[in-house]
């Protein structure tokens, strides 16, 4: 099946730092993939469209200078957290569609936990 | 936008009976309804979907029920297991795939030994 790989799965950085963290498609192309912040015990709260060859696609109150995404490649996202601070510290997960039966379904990265000190 | 509400937050049931989680919708457009669970510390895996032309879905103790005029839809979990113990979502969206989806609050379910 189709496989998503996230890394690293865990990072401890210091405040004022950036962070790096990749989404692959591994078996597959994805021309969009999404990324999430999940938060201990809520729900996946979408921050942002990758779109492959172009800018990505921001929700509201997602600030796009903090949370720098390229999507250089179809099998390759990353997202950048500039400037960490505590307040950033958390699950970070992406995803990717992929074309099954016929229709696109979400296949989820394991996620990255980021602690900023 | 679309709304999707989980419930219950919590289901604590005992290994081997049933676990039921319901969730409604609000955009009436949305067609496809997937199923994820979350283990502590992973992704989430998809475990099933459905698709607005169908009411019903099996896929061996998994089970997923759609009611399109009342706007919700249902995960039914048969002969529980422990390692079904985990956080479950459920999503909506429109355009017959992935793109879009909202997902509702998540539900952890505990099973008891």
């Amino acid at each position: 099946g189709a496989v998503v790989s996230q890394h690293p799965s865990r990072v401890i950085c210091k405040s004022g730092t950036s962070v790096k963290i990749e989404c692959r498609s591994l078996d597959f192309q994805a021309t969009t993939m999404f990324w999430y912040r999940q938060f201990p015990k809520q729900s996946l709260m979408l921050m942002a469209t990758s779109n492959e060859g172009s800018k990505a696609t921001y929700e509201q109150g997602v600030e796009k200078d903090k949370f720098l995404i390229n999507h250089a490649s179809l099998t390759l996202s990353t997202l950048t957290v500039t400037s960490a601070h505590p307040e950033d510290s958390s699950f970070y997960i992406c995803s990717a569609p992929n074309h099954r039966s016929g229709a696109n379904v979400l296949t989820f990265g394991a996620g990255s936990r980021l602690t900023v000190l | 936008g679309e709304n999707v509400e989980q419930h219950p937050s919590t289901l604590s049931v005992q290994e081997g009976d049933s676990a039921v989680i319901k969730c409604t919708y609000s955009d009436s457009a949305s067609n496809y309804f997937p199923w994820y669970k979350q283990e502590l510390g992973k992704g989430p895996q998809l475990i099933i979907d459905i698709r607005s032309n169908v009411g019903e879905k099996k896929d061996q103790r998994i089970a997923v029920t759609l009611n399109k005029t009342a706007k919700h839809f249902s995960l039914h979990i048969t002969e529980t297991q422990p390692e079904d113990s985990a956080v479950y979502f459920c999503a909506a969206g429109t355009g017959g795939g992935a793109d879009g989806l909202t997902f509702g609050k998540g539900t952890h379910l505990i099973i008891q030994p």
